[in-house]
């Protein structure tokens, strides 16, 4: 059965403090990785990542994606509380006809 | 235009009512599909639609109902539900269903907050 396990499952740092996010996955036919922010509504599209080693950038955020180890991490450099939020990761496979399959989330709290 | 919109934001109904979600995209967008998603738990697939045809169902209840009257909208139908279906009910749609192109991921609407009385 596919598998998408988040890690941790919650922290608070302070504004101006770096996170690292962990997602590992075992999911048959994987393609993509997918990370999201959720606040209170909609989860909003952050990266996606299909090739090991490369990393994607936005801003003070970035990930990578290792395919042999079956993980990907999220980092957010220079925390701000606006960053306060659920991050999910999921996984797609190229056999699911676009099924996501989700982690349970990190939830992250910035204080300031 | 690059939004999911999804109506009504929130829906209160009691178990007898016939009710119905809304999701409209105007970005192209070839598969369309409903999550469900519990309190502090992810979101988890419930239809998909790939150019206008189901291609998933997760063995969802019969009380769910979904419809595709064209290749911008999705309706989810909903009949004597019970109060553990009070969710967020949202939609989502992409490129195409068999890929999800880099840059693009997964765009979702903002949810209908379902509460079942």
């Amino acid at each position: 059965e596919d598998k998408v396990v988040q890690s941790p499952l919650s922290l608070v740092v302070h504004e101006g403090d770096t996170v690292t996010l962990n997602c590992s996955y075992e999911v048959t036919n994987f393609r993509s990785l997918l990370w999201y922010k959720q606040e209170k509504k909609a989860p909003t599209f952050l990266f996606m990542l299909t090739s090991s080693g490369i990393e994607k950038k936005s801003g003070r955020l970035s990930s990578i994606l290792d395919k042999k180890e079956l993980f990907s991490i999220l980092n957010i450099t220079a925390t701000q509380t606006g960053d306060s939020a659920v991050y999910l990761c999921a996984a797609g496979s190229t056999d699911s006809w676009g099924k996501l399959q989700f982690g349970a989330g990190t939830q992250v709290v910035v204080t300031p | 235009d690059t939004e999911v919109t999804q109506t009504p934001k929130h829906l209160v109904m009691g178990m007898t009512n016939k009710k119905s979600l809304k999701c409209e995209q105007h970005m192209g967008h070839r598969a369309m599909y409903w999550y469900k998603q519990k309190a502090k738990k992810p979101p988890e697939l419930m239809f998909v639609y790939s150019y206008e045809k189901l291609s998933i169902n997760e063995s969802v209840p019969s009380r769910f109902s979904p419809e595709c009257p064209n290749s911008s909208l999705l309706n989810l139908h909903l009949h004597a539900l019970q109060p553990e279906d009070s969710a967020l009910y949202l939609c989502a749609s992409s490129q195409d269903g068999g890929r999800i192109r880099p840059n693009y991921g997964y765009t979702f609407g903002s949810g209908t907050r379902l509460t079942v009385v």
